[in-house]
């Protein structure tokens, strides 16, 4: 069972738009989410993260948005650049639950188009 | 380069022989977990140390698979007698602090282990 969700496999952006990167959560003891960014024959890097006392944290470009009543967060990309295109996870852990490790989604492909 | 290193990146072998990697965390950290990711996935969680101390093990983890950290410093995945669902990528990350604090993990580029 899924307990974190990205439901769109791909996206495809216009350089300079925003891009906006969906997950849904099921389980409500994750209190802490994370994004990373991976390019192929390469490991996951950490782009940004958020804990559930908060419901938004920005880092240049990138903005991580956390609804806790929906289970729900968001990264938002802008302007998108075309070296964001990769695949991105979403992840969550349950820290507070002493449980340290990360719960990945599936990833969502993004394509940035010139 | 102070990121996390894994070795071999790839590695063939045939059905049933042992294999082992190896993964060297960034310095500092006292935190290790090995992740196995296969296509269309993202990574699925196997274990982890602090220090020297194995705490959680992956149902995933069957007995062919066995992880250690001697010294609190590099680890060991070894998998015996593989099978051709072992084939994956395995991922090492590293982190500090302690299980309250918000620290993210960094992943090294992974192993791709290919069963023939």
């Amino acid at each position: 069972d899924q307990q974190v969700k990205q439901n769109s496999p791909s996206l495809s952006v216009q350089e300079g738009r925003i891009s906006i990167l969906n997950c849904d959560y099921t389980n409500s003891m994750f209190d802490y989410f994370l994004w990373y960014k991976k390019y192929p024959a390469e490991g996951p890097t950490f782009l940004i993260s958020i804990s559930s006392i908060k419901d938004k944290n920005e880092d240049g470009r990138f903005t991580v948005f956390l609804n806790k009543s929906a289970k729900h967060l968001s990264l938002h990309i802008v302007p998108s650049q075309p070296g964001d295109s990769a695949v991105y996870f979403c992840a969550a852990s349950a820290r507070m639950n002493r449980d340290d490790k990360i719960i990945f989604g599936k990833g969502t492909r993004l394509h940035i188009l010139p | 380069d102070t990121g996390v290193s894994q070795n071999p990146r790839h590695k063939i072998t045939k059905r049933g022989q042992n294999v082992t990697f190896r993964c060297d965390p960034i310095s500092e950290h006292n935190r290790l977990y090995w992740y196995r990711q296969t296509l269309g996935q993202g990574p699925e969680f196997l274990t982890y140390f602090q220090n020297e101390a194995q705490l959680e093990k992956s149902r995933l983890l069957s007995d062919r698979f066995s992880a250690e950290r001697p010294k609190g410093s590099f680890s060991t995945l070894e998998i015996q007698r593989t099978e051709q669902g072992d084939s994956a990528m395995y991922l090492c990350a590293s982190s500090s602090g302690t299980a309250y604090s918000n620290q993210p993990q960094h992943f090294g580029d992974g192993t791709r282990l290919s069963i023939l």
